[in-house]
Formats: structure tokens, sequence, C-alpha cells
């Protein structure tokens, strides 16, 4: 079982461009989360998914999008990046939709993105 | 005042030493408290989660929770080197829709 994986470990991209980080869980965990971590501001939530189908924002959406087809996947995208959002993107997933008091959230290895 | 505050240190104890990692929280209503090790360079990892007041012990580990005082410890008995990492301590709050709020992390360094 490899729990979650991200795609690419990392990656160079150039201001303007489109890029597309992949998340995909083998747990069959109901709630996925997109986080962003920078020195000194720490994780900070982008999007989340209670299940499939259904979405929502975190602290810091702006410029980024997300789906969810289906329970396993969730990508984020940076439809234009900019420089301010180099950093690094960890995807971690849930057992229960909308959490509940025990449900834990288990993280992805990362993708390290600099956007030049 | 921040949702959740921590040193962000270096804190640094020798080997064997018990190291003590503090956490505070802003809202009364929250509800689960989880402390995360991050290696440089890796993903956070979960050690301990706790929901209720008082001490919840896993082999070197003991998390506490004080809800009136609103702050959530973490002990590390007889320390090793390789627990030398950045220690983060996140909240879930009531009605968040299970998101998570994280502290900055406090860097521990152990030395031999």
């Amino acid at each position: 079982i490899a729990g979650i994986t991200q795609a690419p470990t990392s990656q160079i991209l150039a201001a303007g461009r489109r890029m597309t980080l992949r998340c995909t869980q083998d747990m069959r965990h109901n709630a996925m989360y997109w986080y962003r971590q920078d020195l000194g501001l720490g994780l900070r939530l982008i999007h989340y998914s209670n299940t499939a189908g259904t979405t929502g924002k975190g602290e810091v959406p702006d410029g980024y999008s997300v789906s969810r087809a289906n329970t396993d996947d969730f990508p984020l995208t940076l439809a234009s990046a900019v420089p301010s959002q180099t950093s690094v993107y960890f995807c971690a997933s849930s057992a229960l939709a909308g959490g509940g008091v025990t449900d834990t959230q288990y993280f992805g290895p990362g993708t390290r993105l600099t956007v030049l | 005042q921040k949702e959740v505050e921590q040193n962000s240190g270096p804190l640094s104890v020798p080997e064997g030493a018990i190291a003590s990692l503090n956490c505070t929280y802003s809202d009364r209503g929250s509800q689960s408290f989880f402390w995360y090790r991050q290696y440089s360079g890796k993903s956070p990892e979960l050690i301990m989660s706790i929901y209720s007041n008082g001490d919840k012990e896993d082999g070197r580990f003991t998390a506490q929770l004080n809800k009136a005082s609103q702050y959530v410890s973490l002990l590390i008995r007889d320390s090793q080197p390789s627990d030398s990492a950045t220690y983060l301590c996140a909240v879930k709050k009531e009605g968040s829709q299970g998101n998570l709020i994280f502290g900055k992390g406090t860097k521990l360094s152990v030395k031999p």
C-alpha cells in the first residue's frame, strides 16, 4: 500500500505557465487536502474536498483550483504561475468526510515547486 | 492573537534528557489536537493525537492537554539524536469541516 503519492517530486516552472500537481491516495479516504508550506509561515490550507464531487476553499485559495472527480485523485492546478507560488506543496487525506473528533490527516511526500 | 502558537526554537537538549514542546491555541471550541514530526525535506508524520484533558502516553512520547488553559504539550523522554526535527502542533476547530490549523513548528535539536 503506497498511501499517498504526489507528482512531480520537484519542478521548476516559468512564470505564466500552467501547472497541475497530482495527488493520488489508495486508502479510500473520503477527505483530501492541499497545503503549501513556506519558511516562517508554516502549513497553510489551500483547498480541501470532503468527498468526491465537492471542494472547498482553505486559507490561501487564490491562484489555485482543484477538482475531485473520484475518491482517489485530487489534482491542484496553477492556471498562471507566479513567483509567490514558489513553495513546497503537500497533499493530505483523512478517512471521514467533514472530519470528526478523531479523524486524522496523513500527508504525502510533497512537491517542491519553483516559479521563476 | 495567532490561532495556534508555538515557540519556533531551536530547542536544544542533550541526549537522554526530556524535551518539552508547547503549543497554545485561541479557539476554545477546538476539539482535537495533533503533534506531527517533520524531518528536514520530508513530509509531516503524525506522532500523537489527543482529544481529552490530561495525559496520553505512547512509548517515549507523552501528550498533555489542558483545555481550560488552552495549551497542549508534547514531552519526549530519553531524547535521541534521531528525534531532531521540527514538531508541528495542529488543532481542529469545532465546525471547521475537519480542517486543521497548524502552528509554525518548533525545531528540536538533540545533541549527542
